[in-house]
């Protein structure tokens, strides 16, 4: 089994700093995937990167796989942008599971 | 599009008691998987199907059932509900059937209490 470790756990901002969130995992995959889940409780995907990075708006996510290491980042943040930050990763050696981080409870606040 | 949607999303059983959580989606997505969240953990696989007629186990399957007799519907039974079984459930889904590779959708979920 593939195990997924987030860093930092919690992480409180203010408004308009740069935000980094870390997944490392132990085992060599073929794809990472970047989830965000909202106060209310909905799971969206934002990002599935399986080499070096991808952009979209205010969001970048980047990953090193001989490092077994990825990064999201959050440039400007806003407070709509506190959620709890989930990592996956496909599951020791097999495509068609996935297993999740505990996932970065992310508060930006005004 | 409705996308996946999960009934109901509150729900309250005894011990021993049996339910099934209803899951759909009008995607035509291949893939299916159900998935339960708690309190300091990640989300973990229960069940997950590839298509039609076929299932297999996740993670954490003990205490739960599914079928996948269409497309469409991918229904988790719990045969007789115990207080670990308490949890949040999500259901999710994506157009292929190797989830590593593919963009995951998930359900709204549904809250679960056994007491």
């Amino acid at each position: 089994k593939n195990e997924v470790e987030q860093s930092p756990q919690n992480l409180t901002a203010q408004e308009g700093e740069f935000i980094t969130i870390n997944c490392s995992y132990s085992v060599g995959i073929s794809a990472l995937h970047w989830l965000q889940q909202h106060p209310g409780g909905g799971i969206v995907s934002l990002f599935m990167l399986s080499s070096g990075k991808k952009k979209h708006g205010r969001l970048i996510a980047t990953i090193n796989i001989q490092e077994k290491h990825s990064s999201l980042h959050i440039t400007a943040s806003h407070p709509r942008d506190s959620a709890v930050y989930i990592c996956a990763v496909n599951s020791g050696g097999s495509n068609y599971k996935l297993t999740f981080g505990k996932g970065t409870l992310l508060t930006v606040n005004p | 599009n409705a996308g996946v949607t999960q009934t109901p999303k509150f729900q309250v059983l005894k011990t021993g008691q049996s339910m099934t959580l209803q899951c759909a989606q009008d995607m035509n997505h291949e893939y299916m998987s159900w998935y339960r969240q708690d309190p300091g953990m990640g989300l973990r696989l229960i069940h997950y199907s590839v298509g039609a007629g076929i299932t297999d186990q996740g993670e954490v399957p003990n205490g739960y059932n599914v079928s996948r007799s269409t497309t469409e519907d991918f229904p988790l039974r719990l045969l007789s509900a115990a207080p670990s079984q308490t949890s949040v459930y999500f259901c999710a889904s994506s157009s292929q059937g190797l989830a590593a590779y593919n963009e995951q959708f998930f359900g709204p979920g549904t809250r679960l209490t056994v007491l």
